[in-house]
This record gives structure tokens, C-alpha cells and sequence, in this order.
């Protein structure tokens, strides 16, 4: 009965590649969120998406594409992975725009 | 632009002990504010938040804050703290982007308990 899942948990890969990390939400949630935390705990948002639509991008490498099938999901692309794209990795969902956010537990990227 | 400064990066009390975390903001609206901890290896979970009225804040696991406006301030508080309150907490100022709120959070505050 989890609310926010990510997957993987843990992703190790090599410069170069491309990955994708899995965002789901049971929430019955219109709107979910992509944000990263780095080595120093700074968290900043990325991406958030209402009802499938993107509505905030924070200046994220277009390298980073966020894809939402449905309102339940939203997922993470990156592409040609970067040593500085290692971090930690959060979803989260929110009922509507101005409600509480609720997070996932993280997906640790490392990028070797 | 808003921004949220958490001045104390890493925090130690004893068991028992009262605690207080600070948060200063700087938003130019009326803010929404926020503060959530985040447990080793897990994710983030909301603590309590603050929309409008009561200037102090309930939360769960006994922790309240107040928002002072005069001060730009949200502190968060505890009278005893317990072991399992060692974690990383996160102040954070809520704005409005195009209709959808974005979070702008502290750098954190690391707590640690001694027995």
C-alpha cells in the first residue's frame, strides 16, 4: 500500500548511458513532482507535471526528459548520463497544485 | 524569487533534551511553509506546515512550529526529543508557479541525539 514508489532503488551505470527511473503514485494524485538532492543534501525541484501536463521546468539539461503516461505515473529519462548527474533522486505527488506533497523513498543515481 | 535558509547545519542534543531548529525565509507573498524529515536512506516526510491562521503549528511526532512574520522566521520546536528523532530536517517555502506550487527548501539540518 505505498503511496509514492520509485524504481529502482539504487542505479549504477556508466558515463554515457541512458536510464530511466520509474515514478508511481496511488494516491489518486492530479499533480507529481520530480526534484534532486546532491552530495551536499541540497533538494531543488526539477519537473512537476498536473494532470499529465508539464508545468514546471527549472532549468533541467534537456539531456533529462520527464514522461507521464498516465496521472499515476511520471518517469524519468536521462540520457547520456554525466558524472554530475549523480545524486538522489525524488517523486512526489500532490492531490492538487496547492496540497501537500507527499515523497517517494528515493532513487540513488551514480554515475561512474 | 523566494528562498528558505536553515542557519545550523548540524545540530547535537541530549535525549530528553528540548530542541529548536531555525528557518528564515524570504518570500514577497504571505508564505506557505513547511518543514519535513528525512531518515536515513529514506524519503521525505511532512512534519507540519503552515497556510494561514494559527501562527503556532501542530505536527505529528510532538514537534510545533511558529511563524513569527516580523522575523521571517519558522521555527521548529520540540520540549523532549528521543532517539528516533535523529534525522535531517528540511525547512521549506511554498510558492506559486503557473497554478502549481514549487517547493523551495533549506539546505537542512543535520540532528543528532546523544544518550
Amino acid at each position: 500500500d505505498t503511496a509514492v514508489s520509485q524504481t529502482p532503488k539504487y542505479l549504477v551505470t556508466q558515463m554515457g548511458n541512458d536510464k530511466s527511473i520509474k515514478c508511481e503514485q496511488n494516491l489518486g494524485h492530479d499533480t507529481m513532482y520530480w526534484y534532486k538532492q546532491d552530495s551536499k543534501k541540497f533538494l531543488k525541484i526539477m519537473f512537476s507535471y498536473n494532470n499529465k501536463e508539464l508545468i514546471i521546468n527549472e532549468t533541467v539539461p534537456n539531456r533529462f526528459s520527464p514522461k507521464s503516461p498516465d496521472k499515476a505515473h511520471l518517469n524519468l529519462h536521462i540520457n547520456s548520463l554525466e558524472l554530475g548527474d549523480s545524486a538522489v533522486y525524488f517523486c512526489a505527488s500532490s492531490h492538487t497544485a496547492t496540497d501537500t506533497q507527499y515523497f517517494g523513498p528515493g532513487t540513488r543515481l551514480t554515475v561512474l | 524569487a523566494q528562498s528558505v535558509t536553515q542557519p545550523d547545519i548540524h545540530i547535537t542534543v541530549s535525549e530528553g533534551a528540548s530542541l529548536e531548529l531555525r528557518c528564515n525565509y524570504s518570500y514577497g507573498a504571505t508564505p506557505y511553509l513547511f518543514w519535513y524529515v528525512q531518515s536515513p536512506g529514506q524519503g521525505l516526510q511532512l512534519l507540519l506546515k503552515y497556510f494561514s491562521g494559527d501562527t503556532l503549528v501542530q505536527g505529528i511526532k510532538g514537534f510545533e512550529a511558529e511563524f513569527k512574520r516580523s522575523q521571517s522566521s519558522f521555527n521548529l520546536r520540540k520540549p523532549s526529543v528521543h532517539w528516533s528523532d535523529a534525522a535531517e530536517y528540511f525547512c521549506a517555502v511554498g510558492a506559486f508557479h503557473f497554478g502549481n506550487e514549487k517547493l523551495t527548501f533549506g539546505t537542512g539540518t543535520r540532528l543528532t541525539i546523544i544518550p
